[in-house]
């Protein structure tokens, strides 16, 4: 069975300061691997995924997501914060054959001005 | 597009009151999903429907709870009666097909609350 890990419940970062979030999953072939974010009273919404190919991948509202198979991550990062970023990220992971992807626990991003 | 729509967004009940939540998919999407969501527990994936048929229903905590998908643009979710531990976010959610079958498209999600 699929899992995701998504090791920090919270993480606080200043305005302008880069940004690393941490995802790791399991799964025994080359996954599907998703980030969304999640504002305040709003659904979820897709950042980026990785389905095959390049494993650097570019999303919206600058983010990228580098999927390292040796280490079975795939850690989302952005270069510089803005206060709006300041959300609920999750990690999910889908196996191709499956359609139902498996969300992590998230992970709350706090912006400090 | 107008995105995954559900209504209503915010809902105050009585426990022992019948709760519907709605939820219209986005047109020419196969699948069908209803999430819960808290604190304590996270996003938990309630049921889900494949072209208006219930595939797995595993995740409905309870008799208490049933979901249907009359047609491929509309779905419900109902809990009947309510208890104030059903206090959570719901959120629909659907996916198409081919490449993208895996990736989610959310709805703004409803907001129970029962006293």
């Amino acid at each position: 069975a699929q899992s995701v890990t998504q090791p920090d419940i919270h993480i606080t970062v200043s305005e302008g300061a880069s940004l690393e979030l941490r995802c790791n999953y399991s799964y025994g072939a080359t996954p599907y691997l998703f980030w969304y974010v999640q504002s305040p009273g709003q659904g979820l919404q897709l950042l980026l995924k990785y389905f095959s190919g390049d494993t650097l991948v570019q999303g919206i509202k600058g983010f990228e997501a580098e999927f390292k198979r040796s280490q079975s991550s795939f850690n989302l990062r952005k270069p510089s914060v803005h206060w709006s970023d300041a959300a609920e990220y999750f990690c999910a992971v889908g196996s191709g054959g499956s359609y139902i992807p498996t969300f992590g626990r998230g992970t709350s991003l706090i912006v400090h001005p | 597009d107008a995105g995954v729509i559900q209504s209503p967004r915010h809902e105050v009940t009585e426990m022992g009151q019948e709760v519907t939540l709605r939820c219209k998919p986005i047109s020419g999407h196969d699948y069908l999903f209803w999430y819960r969501q808290t604190m304590m527990r996270g996003l938990e994936l309630l049921i889900y429907f494949n072209n208006n048929v219930p595939i797995d229903d595993s995740g409905m905590p309870e008799d208490r709870f049933s979901a249907k998908m009359p047609n491929a643009s509309f779905s419900t979710l109902k809990i009947q009666p309510s208890e104030p531990r059903d206090s959570a976010v719901y959120f629909c959610a659907s996916s198409g097909t081919g490449y993208n079958t895996d990736t989610q498209y959310f709805g703004p999600g409803t907001r129970l609350t029962v006293l």
